[in-house]
């Protein structure tokens, strides 16, 4: 079983709709938690970065952290085409370390 | 500013060779992170690099190796190719030491082992 498990999609959604991408894992050892973003043919970009548990909203973006069940989520709201892209989740124990842990990523199409 | 660079983008090996791959980080930054991604693992982390010294390596065979040069920029080798090590090769900097700010990823180095 891998420590973080990401549905790989892909996702499709009309424009405008609220999307809901989700990550589970298992060591419960990850206090830093992470969403990128990946277009085709890039490097992936750093969107959301929280820290232990709770909310944090960025514009149409906000991310949640439940340490409890081992569960984070983004969400986007208003989709847009421009959000089609793949979306990975990383998680890390922190410390000295840069070592992150990724999902495999999910594919996300917003359809105009 | 200029982002981080990877050199070659592309590059086409067959098993057995060798095979070396650059990467430049932000200007300022010294901490350098090289990652692997498939598309069945996603992204797999294999080392990490502050200061010219290693400071994490991941659950890659010996085959993989890296270094970091006292201008930050860093290099990783792969020895004796195998078709599984066909990937994107993805370098990140980072202004300071591990785990301080973002981390900053390059477009990658994808490479194909015939």
């Amino acid at each position: 079983q891998k420590e973080v498990e990401q549905d790989p999609g892909p996702l499709s959604v009309p424009e405008g709709a609220i999307v809901s991408l989700n990550c589970t894992y298992s060591n419960s050892a990850f206090q830093y938690f992470m969403w990128y973003r990946q277009y085709s043919r890039k490097g992936p970009e750093l969107l959301m970065y929280t820290y232990s548990s709770g909310n944090k909203e960025d514009g149409r973006f906000t991310a949640q952290v439940d340490k409890s069940s081992k569960y984070i989520s983004l969400f986007i709201r208003d989709s847009q085409p421009s959000d089609s892209a793949t979306y990975l989740c990383a998680m890390s124990v922190g410390g000295a370390t840069n070592k992150l842990i990724f999902g495999t990523g999910t594919l996300l199409a917003v359809q105009p | 500013k200029a982002g981080v660079t990877q050199t070659p983008r592309y590059l086409i090996k067959t098993r057995g060779q060798q095979v070396t791959l650059s990467c430049s980080p932000i200007s300022g930054h010294r901490s350098v992170s090289w990652y692997q991604q498939t598309p069945g693992q996603g992204l797999q982390f294999l080392f990490e690099y502050f200061s010219e010294t290693q400071r994490n390596k991941g659950n890659f065979p010996g085959r993989f190796s890296g270094r970091q040069f006292s201008n930050s920029r860093s290099e990783m080798n792969v020895s004796t190719l195998e078709l599984g090590d066909s990937a994107l090769y993805l370098c990140a900097s980072r202004v300071g030491p591990p785990n301080t700010g973002e981390l900053f990823f390059g477009e990658g180095s994808r490479l194909t082992v015939l």
